[in-house]
């Protein structure tokens, strides 16, 4: 049973344009929702993240947005840069424990 | 700074042999550590958790066990690997503040377990 999904294995980008990674869950008791960056033959990385009582999250060029009604996220990176290659990982997590359910990933190229 | 090491980065074992996979933590006192594997067309699940010495929280049924004999140190071990054992391993740390899901999770670099 995934509770969290990334229904789109891969995504390529031209640089400068935005990317947009979507992530759709099923367990309404998430509170929490974060992102992850990981690079080849690297961990994954903390990127972003969104309290579920909020709807947007902004940190520079990085942008989560969330949907409770849908129960859908979206990550907006722009612009894209060729360094934003890697995979991105979709977490959601309930709070005070210390379970994060990871979605699948999509591995996002960006060309110049 | 703190740091998280992981080895061996790749191992190639048959079905039925014994496995360890040893994961440290510098850096840091009294950390949380996980445990997780990513298969192939999954995301991480996570396998074990601790938030301290001897204490292990295990998330998934299997034929793996895990262990921490000391506080940075934590040990993924199985006795007869299977082949649905396959897969990347994960180790990672957290502070383990309040909100524990709030607390950044650091990973290491991981080792692919193949089992054949």
């Amino acid at each position: 049973d995934q509770q969290v999904k990334q229904n789109s294995p891969s995504l390529s980008v031209q640089e400068g344009r935005i990317s947009i990674l979507n992530c759709d869950y099923t367990n309404s008791m998430f509170d929490y929702f974060l992102w992850y960056k990981k690079y080849p033959a690297e961990g994954p990385t903390f990127l972003i993240s969104i309290s579920s009582i909020k709807d947007k999250n902004e940190d520079g060029r990085f942008t989560v947005f969330l949907n409770k009604s849908a129960k859908h996220l979206s990550l907006h990176i722009v612009p894209s840069q060729p360094g934003d290659s890697a995979v991105y990982f979709c977490i959601g997590t309930f709070y005070n424990t210390d379970k994060l359910i990871f979605g699948t990933g999509t591995r996002l190229q960006v060309f110049p | 700074s703190q740091t998280i090491h992981q080895w061996p980065a790749t191992l190639v074992q048959p079905v039925g042999s014994p496995l360890s996979l040893e994961c440290t933590v510098e850096g840091t006192s009294n950390p949380n550590l996980y445990w997780y594997r990513q298969a192939a067309g999954r995301g991480l699940q996570l396998l074990f958790y601790s938030v301290g010495i001897g204490q292990i929280s295990s998330e998934v049924p299997q034929n793996l066990s895990a262990s921490r004999p000391q506080d940075r140190q934590f040990i993924l071990s199985s006795k007869k690997l299977l082949l649905s054992d396959s897969g990347f391993y994960l180790c990672a740390w957290s502070t383990g503040l309040a909100g524990f899901s709030r607390a950044e999770q650091y990973f290491g670099p991981g080792t692919r377990l193949t089992v054949t």
